[in-house]
Formats: structure tokens, C-alpha cells, sequence
């Protein structure tokens, strides 16, 4: 049971432009979310996080929302340039009863083009 | 490199043998977690320790995989008895707490023949 869904496989942006990536999950228990950045044969990079009581975070490049009643996050880069190109993992815990375990979903993979 | 330590980077095994894959957390860091990741999907938990500990060990098989993570020294995940299925990418990420981010390792890609 796929508890966070990334809908889009792949993305294609030019440099300079504005990079959307999307997350949707279904447990409305979930109250801290992360997106991760991850290179070929790399583990995964912790890149912002945003805990439910907020429906922003931003740093730097990159800011990531979050709407509760539609249960879905999304995260922007802007500008957005080509070593940003990875696959990017939304990933969502729910510290209350499953402490540290976090649900990944099965990522964005992000080229961005000069 | 004070970053998340997991060795070896690659391992093959032959069905049936046993696999031994390490972990050395960041620094500072007592909280450790192992996830698996098949291919063109995402990462799956399997275990959260802190050391000497078991927090939650529900994602892991309930035969031939067992993780440790003693008082000195590095977090072990063991599979017994590999069969063709395990082969995957395990992943081992730390933290300073269970509400904090992780970070993660670069990985043990297991390959069994």
C-alpha cells in the first residue's frame, strides 16, 4: 500500500526556469515531511523538510509547501539548474506512533536542460 | 568524511550464503535506520535502532534478516540464506533523534548469483 505517491515519473525543465515537483499521500496521521535529492549510485540527500504545523518552508532554492486538505506537498526550485538534475524522493513519517520510519515515495527524476 | 559510513559499497553472494552489511553513523548521531530500495522504487523501511536497541523492526522479513547496533562499533544488517530476491540496494540513514532528519549512506548494492 503506497502511503506517498509521486504521480510523475519524470519532469524536464530548462535552467533558469521554475522546477514543480509534486507528492501526494494518504495518511492524514502524517505530520513531518521531507524531500530527498538522489544521484546514481548515491544514497539520498536530505535537501528541507516542513512539519504540519507549517505550510511553508523555505531555504535558499528551494521551498516546499504543504496543503493538509488536499494532502499533498509540493516542492519548488526556482532558478532551477542543471546540477539540479537527480531523481528526487518526497518522503513522510508520523511521529506520533511510528516514531522515525519514513514512507518514500517512488521519485521524480528531474533533467534540467540549459 | 564525518557522513553516514556503509560498507562494502558492492557485495555478491552465492544463494544460500549469509551477507553482512555495515553501517558507521554520523557522528553524534545514535539513531540508526535501514531501508531497502528494489529497482524503480522507492525506499522501503526495514528497521529503526538506537543502540543496543530494536525500536521497530516492522519492515523487516520475519525470517533470515536480523540488525544489531552494539555499543561499540557499527550497525550490522545480516541476512542468512540469501536467495535471489534480496538483491537490492540497502540503504542506512541516521539521525540525532527520532524527530530529526535523516541522513543517509551511500548504500550497499547486494547482488546474489
Amino acid at each position: 500500500d503506497q502511503q506517498v505517491k509521486q504521480n510523475s515519473p519524470s519532469l524536464s525543465v530548462q535552467e533558469g526556469r521554475i522546477s514543480i515537483l509534486n507528492c501526494d499521500y494518504t495518511n492524514s496521521m502524517f505530520d513531518y515531511f521531507l524531500w530527498y535529492k538522489k544521484y546514481p549510485a548515491e544514497g539520498p540527500t536530505f535537501l528541507i523538510s516542513i512539519s504540519s504545523i507549517k505550510d511553508k518552508n523555505e531555504d535558499g532554492r528551494f521551498t516546499v509547501f504543504l496543503n493538509k486538505s488536499a494532502k499533498h506537498l509540493s516542492l519548488h526550485i526556482v532558478p532551477s539548474q542543471p546540477g539540479d538534475s537527480a531523481v528526487y524522493f518526497c518522503a513522510a513519517s508520523d511521529r506520533g506512533s511510528t516514531l522515525g520510519r519514513l514512507y518514500f515515495g517512488r521519485g521524480t527524476q528531474l533533467t534540467v536542460w540549459p | 568524511n564525518a557522513g553516514v559510513m556503509q560498507n562494502p559499497r558492492h557485495l555478491v553472494r552465492r544463494r544460500g550464503q549469509e551477507a553482512r552489511l555495515r553501517c558507521s553513523p554520523m557522528k553524534g548521531h545514535s539513531h540508526v535506520y535501514w531501508y531497502r530500495q528494489l529497482p524503480e522504487e522507492g525506499l522501503k523501511f526495514m528497521v529503526y535502532l538506537q543502540k543496543e536497541n530494536i525500536i521497530d523492526e516492522s519492515g523487516m522479513p520475519k525470517e533470515r534478516f536480523s540488525a544489531e547496533f552494539p555499543k561499540e562499533g557499527p550497525s550490522i544488517l545480516r541476512i542468512q540464506q540469501v536467495v535471489r530476491g534480496d538483491s537490492a540496494a540497502y540503504f542506512c540513514a541516521s539521525s540525532k533523534g527520532s524527530n530529526q532528519p535523516q541522513h543517509f549512506g551511500d548504500g550497499t548494492r547486494l547482488s546474489i548469483l
